[in-house]
């Protein structure tokens, strides 16, 4: 059971590169997020899709943009790497239904950026 | 906006200690809450859940009861081990806002042998 899968899970970039971070799921999940956590902080909200061809944005959207061409696949770009954006990265999803449902989380995507 | 607050760590135990970490919430609405930890190098795993008040929610040996009167959700644990190390969020999901989930910002734990 591959649940959510996260590539890559370490990368180093220079300030002004960009980079995708790649996310699959393969349970059918409608919902996806991503999620940054920084040191000693909870995780905040960056973009999420309640379905593929919709997304929209959470707490910390600047410099992000994600897509959704399909239901299991969600990736987050990073345009122009700021030294802020330096933390661990995590895609999570669930499913709708009778209420809320629980998130299944990938392992997350360390990112440095010097 | 809804909102959880968690108590302050790092909490360090001896093996066999209660564990209590508190946890409260501010939301609209009639949210589900949970419990997520994280081991070390891991991502997030539910621990247990809890969708309306005076639920309680099991797991492992930890359980929290959903407090609708004091909007409460103490994660609690008569015996700790070394194993239960890590960090724990809690989270709340607001159904009328659709599955945007808020959390904590976590409690680290260390278990001492």
């Amino acid at each position: 059971n591959a649940g959510v899968t996260q590539t890559p899970k370490f990368r180093i970039l220079k300030i002004g590169q960009s980079m995708t971070l790649q996310c699959a799921q393969d349970m059918n999940h409608n919902y996806m997020y991503w999620y940054r956590q920084d040191p000693g902080m909870g995780l905040k909200l960056i973009y999420y899709s309640v379905g593929a061809g919709i997304t929209d944005k959470g707490e910390v959207p600047n410099g992000y943009n994600v897509s959704r061409s399909t239901t299991e696949d969600f990736p987050l770009r990073l345009e122009l790497a700021a030294p802020s954006q330096t933390s661990v990265y995590f895609c999570a999803s669930s499913s709708s239904g009778t209420g809320p449902g629980e998130l299944f989380f990938g392992e997350g995507s360390r990112l440095t950026v010097l | 906006g809804n909102s959880v607050t968690q108590m302050e760590g790092p909490v360090t135990l001896s093996e066999e200690a209660f564990l209590t970490i508190n946890c409260t919430y501010t939301a609209t609405g009639y949210p589900s809450l949970f419990w997520y930890v994280q081991y070390p190098g891991e991502g997030l795993q539910l621990l247990l859940k809890a969708t309306k008040a005076d639920d309680k929610g099991s797991n492992k040996g930890f359980e929290a009861t959903y407090r609708k009167e004091t909007t409460s959700f103490h994660l609690e644990k008569g015996s700790v081990q070394v194993s239960d190390s890590a960090v724990y969020f809690c989270a709340l999901s607001d159904r009328d806002y659709g599955q945007n989930f808020v959390f904590g910002p976590g409690t680290r734990l260390s278990v001492l042998p």
